[in-house]
């Protein structure tokens, strides 16, 4: 079945300790890409991969580090989580490049509290 | 800078009755266009998306589109209201370098029976 996943699907930390949020795709997918959801906010676009080494900023990147070293797996590092870190995170795939409109697929999400 | 608005975080409609949710976008060039839905402790599925062929789209689950350039809208409607579209809809713009979407913040549909 062609899927996102991530792990952990909730996690409670607290202020400093350093976490990894895993994201795999099982589609061949070249772009992958991290967003987080306030209410209110829809979702807003942390970190994107249009491939294998090749990362970059989104809207909100503070605070967030990412990795792509292989095609199929894209993580989300905090290496210092703080409370306004608090939020929901979904990580999508698509196999578009730029100028197509690929749909882009995505993950069932990550409940993260920072206390 | 590309952005979306969507009127009313909240709307509430009767079982089978009309659903319209508004979406309105600013975007220097001509705009690929997304509607998806969330399920409650869901991910994000998408409806229908517009990519600058017929003006009207057709999505999943009875759902359609139109895209109004002269309106800067792309509404999503169905005729006939479910109890299972009780979600929360965005709209989404995406700017094709970076392939990135930008959101709306969302309209959560409430259905009465």
């Amino acid at each position: 079945e062609a899927q996102v996943t991530q792990n952990p699907r909730y996690l409670i930390t607290v202020t400093g300790k350093k976490l990894t949020v895993t994201c795999s795709q099982n589609m061949n997918h070249e772009y992958m890409s991290w967003y987080r959801q306030d209410p209110g906010l829809g979702l807003r676009q942390i970190y994107y991969s249009m491939n294998v080494e090749v990362t970059d900023k989104g809207d909100v990147p503070e605070g967030y580090k990412v990795s792509r070293k292989e095609k199929r797996n894209f993580p989300l590092i905090l290496e210092s989580p703080s409370p306004n870190q608090t939020s929901l995170y979904f990580c999508a795939s698509s196999s578009g490049g730029a100028g197509i409109a690929e749909t882009q697929y995505f993950g069932p999400g990550t409940r993260l509290l920072v206390l | 800078a590309q952005s979306v608005t969507q009127l009313g975080s909240h709307v509430s409609v009767s079982e089978g009755a009309l659903v319209l949710l508004r979406c309105n976008y600013s975007s220097s060039v001509p705009p690929y266009l997304f509607w998806y839905v969330q399920y409650p402790n869901q991910g994000l599925q998408l409806l229908l998306k517009y990519t600058s062929a017929a003006t009207l789209v057709k999505g999943i689950n009875g759902f359609e589109a139109e895209f109004k350039k002269s309106e800067t809208s792309f509404h999503l409607t169905k005729p006939s209201a479910h109890m299972s579209d009780a979600a929360e809809y965005f709209c989404a713009v995406l700017k094709a370098a970076g392939n990135k979407l930008t959101f709306g913040g969302g309209t959560r549909v409430l259905v009465k029976p």
